[in-house]
């Protein structure tokens, strides 16, 4: 049902560098913002990025965003164990006319 | 500091309507600086934004095409909440349906978004008879 496609799982050991990808096409992440989204376990989802590259107050300098063409990535540099978590994408669709998430990526730290 | 507080029934048998309801506090239902949206979450459908409403001089209204011949999102004012009701319920939408706040900030005719940065608790919804 999703939109957006991210590969299901990614890992790295305490301090490595994780990098998400999220792919879409012109009429979402090529014609808008993307933004990510962390979900600890049990917890609501938290605005990590807005803007394809801008962090909200409060989120680490350890996660970064960028976009090209139709496709984002997330990185997580210096790995922790409390970045253990589901990440999302997400991004206006202008031809569906509403919001559209990416499947989502399961990151563990080994 | 904004938070969005959920209610509404966990369980509702097929063919029924869905209905829940976000009280607002730490901000206005009418500003013009956020749209207030509807978002499930469930195994089978991942995360699925269902639908916003928000107010620039007047009320409007996004609903998504999954949902859009069933879906009514609505602001009341003098509450400073919003609701969701979702008609014809099948099992297909057992979910965790969450309130959220998608905050835009407004600089003359410019609008800036900031995404989803307030979220409820989450409700989860069954549909069962």
């Amino acid at each position: 049902q999703s939109v957006l496609t991210q590969s299901p799982s990614a890992s790295g050991t305490p301090g490595q560098r994780v990098t998400i990808s999220c792919s879409g096409s012109n009429s979402n992440i090529g014609s808008a913002y993307v933004y990510w989204y962390q979900q600890l376990p049990g917890a609501a989802p938290k605005r990590l990025i807005y803007r394809n590259d801008q962090r909200p107050s409060g989120v680490p300098d350890r996660f970064s965003g960028s976009k090209s063409g139709t496709s984002a990535s997330l990185a997580i540099s210096g790995l922790r164990s409390e970045d253990e978590a589901d990440y999302y994408c997400a991004a206006w669709d202008g031809r569906l006319r509403g919001y559209v998430f990416g499947t989502g990526t399961r990151v563990t730290v080994l | 500091q904004v938070q969005l507080q959920q209610s509404g029934p966990g369980l509702v048998k097929p063919s029924q309507t869905l209905s829940l309801t976000c009280a607002i506090s730490g901000d206005s239902v009418s500003t013009n600086s956020a749209a207030w949206n509807w978002i499930r979450q469930s195994p089978s459908r991942g995360l699925e934004w269902l639908g916003r409403t928000y107010y620039r001089s007047k009320w409007y209204k996004d609903y998504a095409v999954s949902v859009k011949s069933r879906i009514t999102i609505n602001p009341d004012t003098s509450k400073n909440q919003f609701s969701l009701q979702l008609n014809s319920v099948t099992p297909e939408d057992t979910a965790v349906y969450y309130c959220v706040r998608e905050y835009i900030a407004v600089t003359g005719l410019n609008y800036y978004y900031y995404g989803m940065d307030v979220w409820g608790q989450g409700t989860t919804v069954t549909v069962s008879s």
